[in-house]
Protein backbone atom coordinates (compact mmCIF):
# COMPACT_ATOMS: atom_id res chain seq x y z
CA UNK A 1 0.00 0.00 0.00
CA UNK A 2 1.75 2.94 -1.13
CA UNK A 3 1.80 6.09 1.28
CA UNK A 4 1.74 10.02 -0.14
CA UNK A 5 4.25 10.62 -3.04
CA UNK A 6 5.50 13.93 -3.98
CA UNK A 7 7.50 14.56 -7.42
CA UNK A 8 10.04 16.14 -7.88
CA UNK A 9 12.27 15.50 -4.68
CA UNK A 10 14.23 18.57 -5.48
CA UNK A 11 14.00 21.77 -7.71
CA UNK A 12 16.05 24.67 -8.26
CA UNK A 13 14.25 27.87 -9.81
CA UNK A 14 14.98 31.53 -10.83
CA UNK A 15 12.87 34.03 -9.48
CA UNK A 16 10.37 34.88 -11.67
CA UNK A 17 9.89 31.64 -13.22
CA UNK A 18 6.82 29.60 -12.67
CA UNK A 19 6.52 25.89 -10.34
CA UNK A 20 4.62 23.14 -10.42
CA UNK A 21 4.94 20.37 -7.88
CA UNK A 22 2.94 16.95 -7.98
CA UNK A 23 1.66 14.41 -4.93
CA UNK A 24 -0.29 11.54 -5.25
CA UNK A 25 -2.59 10.68 -1.97
CA UNK A 26 -2.32 7.45 0.19
CA UNK A 27 -4.61 4.96 -1.42
CA UNK A 28 -8.54 5.49 -0.47
CA UNK A 29 -7.66 9.32 0.72
CA UNK A 30 -9.84 11.05 -1.15
CA UNK A 31 -8.71 14.85 0.43
CA UNK A 32 -5.38 16.52 -0.11
CA UNK A 33 -3.74 19.64 1.87
CA UNK A 34 -0.48 21.85 0.97
CA UNK A 35 2.21 23.21 3.40
CA UNK A 36 5.42 25.18 3.14
CA UNK A 37 7.84 24.23 5.57
CA UNK A 38 10.70 27.40 5.51
CA UNK A 39 14.05 26.40 6.77
CA UNK A 40 13.94 26.51 10.64
CA UNK A 41 10.05 26.67 10.75
CA UNK A 42 6.95 24.84 11.00
CA UNK A 43 5.20 23.93 8.28
CA UNK A 44 1.99 26.52 7.26
CA UNK A 45 -1.15 25.49 5.54
CA UNK A 46 -1.33 26.81 1.92
CA UNK A 47 -4.75 24.87 0.92
CA UNK A 48 -6.85 21.89 0.89
CA UNK A 49 -8.64 20.30 -2.19
CA UNK A 50 -11.35 17.96 -2.47
CA UNK A 51 -13.63 16.40 -5.09
CA UNK A 52 -11.25 18.68 -7.45
CA UNK A 53 -12.21 22.28 -5.36
CA UNK A 54 -10.03 24.46 -3.01
CA UNK A 55 -11.81 23.58 0.14
CA UNK A 56 -9.88 25.74 2.36
CA UNK A 57 -6.39 28.24 2.38
CA UNK A 58 -4.35 29.75 3.84
CA UNK A 59 -2.89 33.31 4.14
CA UNK A 60 -0.85 32.66 0.97
CA UNK A 61 -1.20 35.13 -2.38
CA UNK A 62 -2.76 33.89 -5.42
CA UNK A 63 1.05 33.31 -7.14
CA UNK A 64 0.01 30.10 -4.94
CA UNK A 65 -2.36 27.77 -7.34
CA UNK A 66 -3.57 24.58 -6.87
CA UNK A 67 -5.43 21.47 -8.46
CA UNK A 68 -7.17 18.21 -7.71
CA UNK A 69 -7.07 15.77 -10.33
CA UNK A 70 -10.15 12.91 -10.63
CA UNK A 71 -8.15 9.92 -9.32
CA UNK A 72 -7.23 12.75 -6.20
CA UNK A 73 -3.97 13.79 -6.93
CA UNK A 74 -3.12 17.15 -6.95
CA UNK A 75 -0.62 20.00 -8.01
CA UNK A 76 0.67 22.38 -6.21
CA UNK A 77 1.51 25.89 -9.03
CA UNK A 78 3.13 28.77 -7.74
CA UNK A 79 4.02 31.89 -10.12
CA UNK A 80 6.36 34.82 -10.51
CA UNK A 81 8.91 32.72 -7.75
CA UNK A 82 10.29 34.68 -5.50
CA UNK A 83 13.72 34.22 -3.10
CA UNK A 84 11.05 33.97 -0.20
CA UNK A 85 9.13 30.84 -1.64
CA UNK A 86 12.50 28.39 -0.91
CA UNK A 87 11.13 26.15 0.84
CA UNK A 88 10.23 22.49 1.63
CA UNK A 89 6.99 22.00 0.44
CA UNK A 90 5.06 19.06 2.10
CA UNK A 91 1.79 17.13 0.99
CA UNK A 92 -0.86 15.80 2.83
CA UNK A 93 -3.75 13.49 2.17
CA UNK A 94 -6.78 12.68 4.69
CA UNK A 95 -10.05 11.03 4.39
CA UNK A 96 -12.76 13.91 4.57
CA UNK A 97 -15.29 11.49 6.62
CA UNK A 98 -12.36 9.65 8.06
CA UNK A 99 -10.70 10.22 11.60
CA UNK A 100 -9.06 13.32 12.94
CA UNK A 101 -5.59 12.09 12.92
CA UNK A 102 -5.31 10.13 9.79
CA UNK A 103 -3.44 12.62 8.08
CA UNK A 104 -0.25 11.39 6.22
CA UNK A 105 2.42 13.38 5.00
CA UNK A 106 4.54 12.79 1.87
CA UNK A 107 8.33 13.13 1.98
CA UNK A 108 8.30 16.41 0.41
CA UNK A 109 9.72 18.76 -2.48
CA UNK A 110 12.52 21.13 -1.26
CA UNK A 111 11.91 23.97 -3.46
CA UNK A 112 15.34 26.67 -4.02
CA UNK A 113 14.81 30.17 -5.81
CA UNK A 114 17.96 31.45 -6.86
CA UNK B 1 -1.02 35.78 17.83
CA UNK B 2 0.76 32.65 18.17
CA UNK B 3 -1.52 29.35 18.39
CA UNK B 4 1.29 26.61 19.36
CA UNK B 5 4.32 27.47 21.26
CA UNK B 6 7.16 25.30 21.89
CA UNK B 7 9.68 26.98 23.69
CA UNK B 8 12.48 24.46 23.68
CA UNK B 9 14.59 25.10 20.00
CA UNK B 10 16.51 22.36 21.27
CA UNK B 11 16.74 19.44 23.76
CA UNK B 12 19.59 16.66 24.72
CA UNK B 13 18.79 13.20 26.35
CA UNK B 14 20.95 10.09 27.17
CA UNK B 15 20.08 6.87 25.33
CA UNK B 16 17.69 5.39 27.54
CA UNK B 17 16.28 7.86 29.55
CA UNK B 18 12.81 9.83 29.11
CA UNK B 19 12.55 13.51 27.88
CA UNK B 20 9.56 15.65 27.71
CA UNK B 21 9.15 18.29 25.28
CA UNK B 22 6.77 20.85 25.75
CA UNK B 23 4.11 22.57 23.93
CA UNK B 24 1.29 25.13 24.83
CA UNK B 25 -1.80 26.36 22.49
CA UNK B 26 -4.28 29.17 21.94
CA UNK B 27 -7.68 28.14 21.14
CA UNK B 28 -11.11 29.90 22.12
CA UNK B 29 -12.67 26.63 20.46
CA UNK B 30 -14.11 23.78 22.59
CA UNK B 31 -13.72 21.38 20.37
CA UNK B 32 -9.97 20.57 18.61
CA UNK B 33 -7.27 17.73 18.35
CA UNK B 34 -3.97 18.39 19.36
CA UNK B 35 -0.78 15.87 17.64
CA UNK B 36 3.03 16.10 17.42
CA UNK B 37 5.22 14.90 14.35
CA UNK B 38 8.32 13.92 14.66
CA UNK B 39 10.42 15.18 11.14
CA UNK B 40 13.57 13.22 10.60
CA UNK B 41 16.14 14.59 8.30
CA UNK B 42 14.73 13.34 5.29
CA UNK B 43 11.45 15.69 5.44
CA UNK B 44 8.70 13.31 6.23
CA UNK B 45 6.75 14.42 8.63
CA UNK B 46 5.78 11.27 11.05
CA UNK B 47 2.76 11.26 13.15
CA UNK B 48 3.45 10.33 16.51
CA UNK B 49 0.10 10.89 18.77
CA UNK B 50 -3.01 12.50 18.88
CA UNK B 51 -5.11 13.95 21.82
CA UNK B 52 -8.88 14.92 21.26
CA UNK B 53 -10.25 17.80 23.20
CA UNK B 54 -12.61 15.88 24.80
CA UNK B 55 -10.47 12.93 25.92
CA UNK B 56 -10.20 12.70 29.43
CA UNK B 57 -7.47 9.90 29.26
CA UNK B 58 -3.73 10.83 28.63
CA UNK B 59 -2.55 9.44 24.85
CA UNK B 60 -0.17 6.51 24.72
CA UNK B 61 1.21 5.10 21.59
CA UNK B 62 4.05 2.70 22.58
CA UNK B 63 7.11 4.94 24.19
CA UNK B 64 4.99 8.23 23.15
CA UNK B 65 2.24 9.64 25.77
CA UNK B 66 0.58 13.21 25.69
CA UNK B 67 0.48 14.69 29.08
CA UNK B 68 -2.43 16.86 28.46
CA UNK B 69 -3.60 19.57 30.75
CA UNK B 70 -6.16 21.43 29.67
CA UNK B 71 -6.82 24.41 31.80
CA UNK B 72 -3.10 24.73 31.10
CA UNK B 73 -3.65 24.46 27.54
CA UNK B 74 -0.84 22.40 27.45
CA UNK B 75 0.16 19.12 25.54
CA UNK B 76 3.74 17.73 26.63
CA UNK B 77 5.38 15.18 24.86
CA UNK B 78 6.89 12.77 27.13
CA UNK B 79 9.02 10.03 24.72
CA UNK B 80 10.23 7.48 27.51
CA UNK B 81 13.17 4.75 27.06
CA UNK B 82 14.72 7.72 24.17
CA UNK B 83 16.69 5.78 21.48
CA UNK B 84 19.47 7.32 18.76
CA UNK B 85 17.24 6.58 16.33
CA UNK B 86 14.78 9.23 18.62
CA UNK B 87 17.22 12.14 17.03
CA UNK B 88 15.17 14.45 15.09
CA UNK B 89 12.73 17.74 15.12
CA UNK B 90 9.48 17.32 17.13
CA UNK B 91 6.45 19.78 16.19
CA UNK B 92 3.08 20.10 17.96
CA UNK B 93 0.40 20.88 16.49
CA UNK B 94 -3.33 21.91 16.29
CA UNK B 95 -6.72 21.37 14.80
CA UNK B 96 -9.41 23.88 15.61
CA UNK B 97 -13.03 22.87 15.05
CA UNK B 98 -15.79 19.77 14.63
CA UNK B 99 -14.09 19.54 10.78
CA UNK B 100 -11.59 16.79 11.05
CA UNK B 101 -10.30 18.01 8.17
CA UNK B 102 -9.59 21.70 9.18
CA UNK B 103 -6.31 23.21 8.46
CA UNK B 104 -3.37 22.08 11.38
CA UNK B 105 -1.51 25.07 12.87
CA UNK B 106 2.57 23.65 13.64
CA UNK B 107 4.80 24.95 16.43
CA UNK B 108 8.21 26.01 15.57
CA UNK B 109 9.46 22.71 16.60
CA UNK B 110 12.08 21.32 19.13
CA UNK B 111 15.36 19.71 17.90
CA UNK B 112 15.65 16.36 20.02
CA UNK B 113 19.44 14.90 20.23
CA UNK B 114 19.35 11.24 21.59
CA UNK B 115 23.57 10.64 23.36
CA UNK B 116 24.74 8.09 23.09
Amino acid sequence: DAGVTQSPTHLIKTRGQQVTLRCSPKSGHDTVSWYQQALGQGPQFIFQYYEEEERQRGNFPDRFSGHQFPNYSSELNVNALLLGDSALYLCASSLLQGYSYEQYFGPGTRLTVT
Amino acid sequence: AQKITQTQPGMFVQEKEAVTLDCTYDTSDQSYGLFWYKQPSSGEMIFLIYQGSYDEQNATEGRYSLNFQKARKSANLVISASQLGDSAMYFCAMREGEDNNNDMRFGAGTRLTVKP
